[in-house]
């Protein structure tokens, strides 16, 4: 079984620092790596899909890095913003569809 | 587009009842997924569809729980003789085929289910 660990539990920062969210599995035999974004409240938003044969996505501010030998990806959010407060989760599913979460991290972006 | 939705956004029940929770996934995605996510922790698997059949329901977790998606669209979710330990939030998620490694699952906001 897949085991996913997200540390620290929880972060807060002043805006405009960079933020790292670090990811850590136990079966280097993923098959892709996917971080999400949870509002209070709310259901999951799709951030980054890394796929297995890749080392890193970016989308704008955000950029995510998957070491498989390791078993580590992190997140980096460059530049943070208040609307960045949210907690986000990585999940990896082990070569198919069932993703395996990790418990989040909850991010404090302190105006 | 539309997302994935879910109704209702909150149930509460009492003990014993039977609820059911609907997931309407985005148009055209073969595959849909159910999670179940306790306070303060990630999402966990529950069931898996690819179409209308069932192709992995081994985080279901125990019979009192059921799904279908009869026609390959909607699915519903379904828990009889709910105990507190029910209470949680039920996601939903689609995804366009579930069977490549690109494949994102776009989630859905939720079902908020509350059993006293």
């Amino acid at each position: 079984k897949q085991e996913v660990t997200q540390i620290p539990a929880a972060l807060s920062v002043p805006e405009g620092e960079n933020l790292v969210l670090n990811c850590s599995f136990t079966d280097s035999a993923i098959y892709n790596l996917q971080w999400f974004r949870q509002d209070p409240g709310k259901g999951l938003t799709s951030l980054l899909l890394i796929q297995s044969s890749q080392r890193e996505q970016t989308s704008g501010r955000l950029n995510a890095s998957l070491d498989k030998s390791s078993g580590r990806s992190t997140l980096y959010i460059a530049a943070s913003q208040p609307g960045d407060s949210a907690t986000y989760l990585c999940a990896g599913p082990i070569r198919d569809y069932k993703l395996s979460f990790g418990a989040g991290t909850t991010v404090t972006v302190r105006a | 587009g539309a997302g994935v939705s879910q109704t209702p956004s909150n149930k509460v029940t009492e003990k014993g009842k039977y609820v059911e929770l609907r997931c309407d996934p985005i148009s055209g995605h073969t595959a849909l997924y159910w999670y179940r996510q306790s306070l303060g922790q990630g999402p966990e698997f529950l069931i898996y569809f690819q179409g209308t059949g069932a192709a992995d329901d081994s985080g279901l977790p125990n019979d009192r729980f059921f799904a279908v998606r009869p026609e390959g669209s909607v699915s519903t979710l379904k828990i009889q003789r709910t105990e507190r330990g029910d209470s949680a939030v039920y996601l939903c998620a689609s995804s366009l085929s579930g069977l490549t490694s690109g494949d994102t699952q776009y989630f859905g906001p939720g079902t908020r289910l509350t059993v006293l």
